[in-house]
């Protein structure tokens, strides 16, 4: 079966350092790949999708890249600041139709100043 | 435009009762899914319907847990009998088009079974 691994469970950084989160996965060839933000209590929000065919997407501080070789996407927030302290889910679909949402149990990140 | 909308918010029940929790979808939007998340587990796709038809209902637990969609704005998860280890925060969400695409969650149902 689909397996979505977030390497780290929690992520602590400093405020203006960049973070960089990391999903693997196995067996299957993703169609598309997203990346949420969850806070607490709330439900997850969308942040980013990266096509199968695309290796970087960016959006103001935020950047994703998808590497279908190694079965790995970065996610990376750059000159982080406290209020982006949260949890972050990612999150693959199989194919283009028809296949839901699969997702991995996320990495908290901590942003001090 | 108002979001996905979830009721009820928190419900604390004991063990043996019949619980239902509601969703009302995105207007227009064509997907619903019904996601339970626990520390252990984390969010797992329990069911989805597209145009109120179930697709893909292999990640219902068990017979206890039952999903309707009667028409496009309004569905149901019911748990019948309710125990301790259902426990979790439900959450459904909404997408425009066909599944896989961006998901509009509600802000969840946080279900305590004692």
């Amino acid at each position: 079966s689909q397996k979505i691994e977030q390497n780290s469970e929690a992520l602590n950084i400093q405020e203006g350092k960049t973070a960089t989160l990391t999903c693997n996965y196995t067996n299957y060839s993703p169609a598309y790949l997203q990346w949420y933000r969850q806070d607490p209590g709330r439900g997850p929000v969308f942040l980013l999708l990266i096509r199968e065919n695309e290796k970087e997407k960016r959006k103001e501080r935020l950047k994703v890249t998808f590497d279908t070789t190694l079965k790995q996407s970065l996610f990376h927030i750059t000159a982080s600041q406290p209020a982006d302290s949260a949890t972050y889910l990612c999150a693959l679909a199989y194919n283009q139709a028809g296949t839901a949402l699969i997702f991995g149990k996320g990495t908290t990140l901590s942003v001090s100043s | 435009d108002a979001g996905v909308i979830q009721s009820p918010r928190h419900e604390v029940t004991e063990m043996g009762q019949e619980v239902t929790l509601r969703c009302k979808p995105i207007s227009g939007h064509n997907s619903l899914f019904w996601y339970r998340q626990t520390m252990m587990r984390g969010l797992e796709l329990l069911i989805y319907f597209n145009n109120n038809v179930p697709i893909d209902d292999s990640g219902m637990p068990e017979d206890r847990f039952s999903a309707k969609m009667p028409n496009a704005s309004f569905s149901t998860l019911k748990i019948q009998p309710s125990e301790p280890r259902d426990s979790a925060v439900y959450f459904c969400a909404s997408t425009p088009g066909l599944a896989g695409g961006e998901l509009f969650f509600g802000e969840g149902s946080r279900l305590t079974v004692l």
